[in-house]
């Protein structure tokens, strides 16, 4: 079974400052991917980043970064320079690996709900 | 990326009806769509694994007379709330397995907001 774990209900922070969004997760399958997605107030599920449990580098793309720690079973995401478009909910979630492809279902983490201050 | 459409985005049914939502993947095939549910400032709860030409695989605690799902088509599947009830109002979201897609494979659809009064 696969848990995700988010114990930041909500988090703030002050435009063009950094912020991590904590992620911790539990699985036993071998192979795995790690994701994180945004949601607006839209409801719109849109996704931001990934990390293959193989994978040797932390991902980044643009603004964000992941912080993968296998050994500590963590994922955390960082946004650096904050913009007002940020504020939204964040989900860390996972799924299963086989061959270097995800398969089957997501497993959600709780949510973290990111306000950003201007 | 790819795109997952939902029909209707938004409805209103009373207390007692039926209420099909639509999910269609626009420019792939999708072997593979979920259903997730999610009430406000929550997480999303998956519902059930549709398969193209299969019965659905529903999550424990999940009602299938109640959550009808049908993929009759490599491009739609559809989730039916039979005698919608007021505890029925959610958000639901669907999602498809783009294959071959890479890692981001999973594709969402914008949701449907149900509110039964």
């Amino acid at each position: 079974a696969q848990k995700i774990t988010q114990t930041q209900p909500g988090m703030f922070v002050q435009e063009k400052e950094a912020v991590t969004l904590d992620c911790t997760y539990d699985t036993s399958d071998p192979s795995y991917g790690l994701f994180w997605y945004k949601q607006p107030s839209s409801g719109e599920m849109i996704f931001l980043i990934y990390q293959g449990s193989y994978d040797q580098q932390n991902a980044t793309e643009g603004r964000y970064s992941l912080n993968f720690q296998k050994a500590r079973k963590s994922a955390n995401l960082v946004i650096s320079a904050s913009q007002l478009g940020d504020s939204a909910m964040y989900f860390c979630a996972m799924r299963a690996n086989a061959g270097g492809t995800s398969y089957g279902k997501l497993t959600f983490g709780q949510g973290t709900i990111l306000t950003v201050h201007p | 990326g790819a795109v997952v459409s939902q029909h209707p985005s938004r409805v209103i049914c009373k207390s007692g009806t039926s209420v099909k939502i639509e999910c269609r993947s626009l420019d792939f095939q999708a072997t593979t769509m979920f259903w997730y549910r999610q009430f406000p400032k929550q997480s999303l709860m998956l519902m059930a694994t549709s398969n193209e030409g299969s019965k659905a695989t529903y999550e424990q605690g999940v009602e299938k007379d109640k959550f009808l799902i049908n993929h009759a088509s490599l491009t739609l599947s559809t989730l039916t709330v039979t005698s919608a009830h007021p505890e029925d109002s959610s958000f639901y979201i669907c999602s498809a397995d783009k294959p071959g897609g890479g890692e981001d494979t999973q594709y969402f659809g914008p949701g449907t907001r149900l509110t039964v009064l």
